[in-house]
């Protein structure tokens, strides 16, 4: 089955700095890639995704990078902000032959110093 | 639009004891998931339901692991006898379909084990 490997485990930056979390996946059937941020004690919130025909997709100061060749997929925050501060999760799916099944990376706690 | 319902919020048992879950997805969402999170730890796929209909239920301990959606809408996760490595976050999702459609979560329950 599909395993998704996440790094680093946590991250402490500055804010205004930016963040990087990195997601490598060893399916490459695999071909949907969402990124949930979960603060503590609450639901998973999608926050943005990307289908393997794209290579990057942004919305305002987050953006995915997806490098399918490398199996390796990317999540940048820019002028990072405390409330940005959470546990972020990535996943991957081999949509319709998995029938859209999650298998998510271990998460990587975020912390925005102000 | 009203998000995915859970209930209990939390629920505290002794080993060996019956447990369940509620989860209303979201209106005219047809696939259905139930995903156990240990602290610390991504969330992880126990079974997934298209309208009434099992597609994945690979990774649920079917002996004393339970689920159940009848009529394609609300579902029920029941444990029985819990163990003490039962205790987690049992979160409920819901997504359009199965082919790469955002997968939306409840609040979880959250059980603990004495």
């Amino acid at each position: 089955g599909e395993n998704v490997e996440q790094h680093p485990s946590t991250l402490s930056v500055q804010e205004g700095d930016s963040a990087v979390i990195k997601c490598t996946y060893s399916d490459s059937a695999s071909n949907y890639f969402p990124w949930y941020k979960q603060e503590l004690g609450k639901r998973p919130q999608l926050i943005i995704d990307i289908r393997s025909n794209v290579g990057e997709k942004k919305d305002q100061r987050i953006a995915v990078t997806l490098n399918k060749t490398a199996k390796h997929f990317s999540l940048h925050i820019t002028e990072t902000q405390p409330e940005d501060s959470a546990v972020y999760f990535c996943a991957a799916s081999m949509g319709g032959t998995s029938y859209g099944k999650l298998t998510f990376g271990q998460g990587t706690i975020l912390t925005v110093h102000p | 639009e009203a998000g995915v319902a859970q209930s209990p919020r939390y629920k505290i048992i002794e080993k060996r004891q019956s447990v369940a879950f509620w989860c209303n997805p979201i209106s005219g969402h047809a696939t259905l998931y139930w995903y156990q999170q240990i602290l610390g730890q991504g969330p992880k796929l126990l079974i997934q339901f298209q309208n009434n209909g099992v597609v994945d239920d690979s990774q649920l301990p079917k002996d004393r692991f339970s689920a159940e959606r009848l009529k394609g809408v609300d579902s029920t996760l029941k444990i029985q006898p819990a163990k003490l490595e039962d205790s987690a976050v049992y979160l409920c999702a819901s997504s359009l379909g199965t082919s790469n459609q955002p997968q939306h979560f409840g609040d979880g329950t959250r059980l603990s084990i004495l």
